[in-house]
């Protein structure tokens, strides 16, 4: 399977600050169509997790344009520009590409 | 709004058998595959199977393989995990979502203790 890596596991940050989140995977995600299949999930308390991003760096419907998504191979990164407090929870990458799906350990963010 | 609703979990003995649904509503169920991701308590998030839109391809993790059965009644806007020979450490929120997580349900929960 394909073993993703966050880092870091926990991060605090002060409201209106950036925040960035290290994922890597152990085998390149492109997949043999060209495209990169590695999404980003946010779990607040209490909640279902909702994706952010998907293939690599494209927002989903509704989703503040301050959480962006780049990276390529196996190393990825997703960046809040401008922390709000709405966006305490658990971050998690998930890759796509290779069956089975395979999620990080998730990064917690709170507010410093 | 777009929804999926999941239900059928519970309280079963190690050993049983327990079938999970998730109804979907207000997107074309059959032009999406679907799948079962899980989350422990206090854990990360496991994806456990996918089906696609007409059900004739599918997809297990190797810890569920030959215990858990996904299907889909494309008429009735369903998705469904048949589990059996349950096991403590299966123990979990389950959820559905559509495609590669775009959608999610509000899970339902599994508990597996005697």
């Amino acid at each position: 399977d394909v073993e993703m890596t966050q880092s870091p596991l926990s991060l605090s940050v002060t409201l209106g600050q950036p925040a960035s989140i290290s994922c890597r995977s152990s085998q390149s995600l492109v997949y043999s169509d060209g495209n990169t299949y590695l999404n980003w999930f946010q779990q607040r308390p209490g909640q279902s997790p909702r994706r952010l991003i998907y293939k690599l760096s494209h927002r989903d419907s509704g989703v503040p344009d301050r959480f962006s998504g780049s990276g390529s191979g196996t190393d990825f990164t997703l960046k809040i520009s401008r922390v709000e407090a709405e966006d305490v929870g658990v971050y998690y990458c998930m890759q796509g590409t290779v069956w089975p799906n395979t999620f990080g350990q998730g990064t917690k963010l709170e507010i410093k | 709004e777009v929804q999926l609703v999941e239900s059928g979990g519970g309280l079963v003995q190690p050993g049983g058998s327990l079938r999970l649904s998730c109804a979907a509503s207000r997107f074309s169920f059959t032009d999406y595959w679907m799948s079962w991701v899980r989350q422990a308590p206090g854990k990360g998030l496991e994806w456990l199977a996918n089906i696609n839109q007409d059900g004739s391809g599918k997809n297990y993790v190797d810890s569920v393989k030959g215990r858990f059965t996904i299907s889909r009644d494309n008429a009735k806007n369903s998705l469904y995990l048949e589990m059996n020979s349950l096991r403590a450490e299966d123990t979990a929120v389950y959820y559905c979502t559509r495609g590669p997580g775009g959608i999610w349900g509000q899970g339902t929960m599994v508990t597996v203790s005697s």
